[in-house]
């Protein structure tokens, strides 16, 4: 089984409704991170958390919401989506050693219309 | 803030060598790091160096670092078809643990 897993994979979803990604870890990461990747713009990050009570803005958080459930589960919200967060959206975990490796889940396409 | 820059595409024949480049502007960075993207899949890390190091060598994959510059770079020797896929620079500085990635090199490896 995959260590990081996301769901869904692909969702297609209209202007103003909400929706929640999921993310899940089995490697006892403290660290969980979300990334949203867009064409010629690299992965830029959203939100991350150092453990279940800390949570901390990235670059491009407006628009966007998190909650950290468990230290295994990091879930984002987007409360009233909108077409520029068309994206890939990927989760990814660290156990900030030395390094700092990061270890990411498979995505999920998001297609707002 | 951190700014990262590579550039978008790069391709090689079967058999040559690639070699993709990294500038970046943060002069505290601690890591850099070399990711790789494969269609429908994650990041995945490739190979990592300390800020201290200038080259390390990992079977066919050899980074070279120069501080002064600010510039990285990934050398793939003989290189496959099974290598095609998006490479990412990312930097992390001090202890936080963020990354800050490169816009990402798209490798394309003709026969």
């Amino acid at each position: 089984d995959a260590d990081v897993t996301q769901t869904p994979r692909n969702r297609i979803t209209k202007t103003g409704k909400r929706i929640m990604l999921e993310c899940s870890q089995t490697k006892g990461h403290d660290r969980m991170y979300w990334y949203r990747q867009d064409p010629g713009l690299g992965l830029r990050l959203i939100y991350y958390s150092f453990d279940v009570k800390d949570i901390n803005k990235g670059e491009i958080s407006d628009g966007y919401s998190v909650s950290r459930q468990a230290q295994a589960k990091f879930s984002l919200s987007l409360e009233s989506a909108i077409p520029n967060q068309t994206a890939l959206y990927f989760c990814a975990t660290s156990d900030g050693g030395a390094g700092y490796e990061q270890y990411f889940g498979p995505g999920t396409r998001l297609t707002v219309t | 803030g951190e700014d990262v820059e590579q550039s978008l595409f790069l391709s090689v024949r079967e058999g040559d060598s690639s070699v993709i480049n990294c500038t970046y502007t943060d002069s505290s960075s601690t890591y850099l790091y070399w990711y790789k993207q494969e269609p429908g899949a994650g990041l995945q890390l490739l190979t990592y160096i300390f800020s201290n190091m200038d080259m390390k060598q990992d079977q066919r994959l050899t980074v070279l670092l120069n501080k002064k510059d600010k510039h990285l770079s990934l050398r793939i020797a003989d290189t496959q078809t099974g290598d095609s896929a998006i490479y990412f620079c990312a930097e992390s500085t001090g202890t936080a643990s963020k990354l800050t990635f490169g816009t990402g090199t798209r490798l394309q490896v003709t026969l």
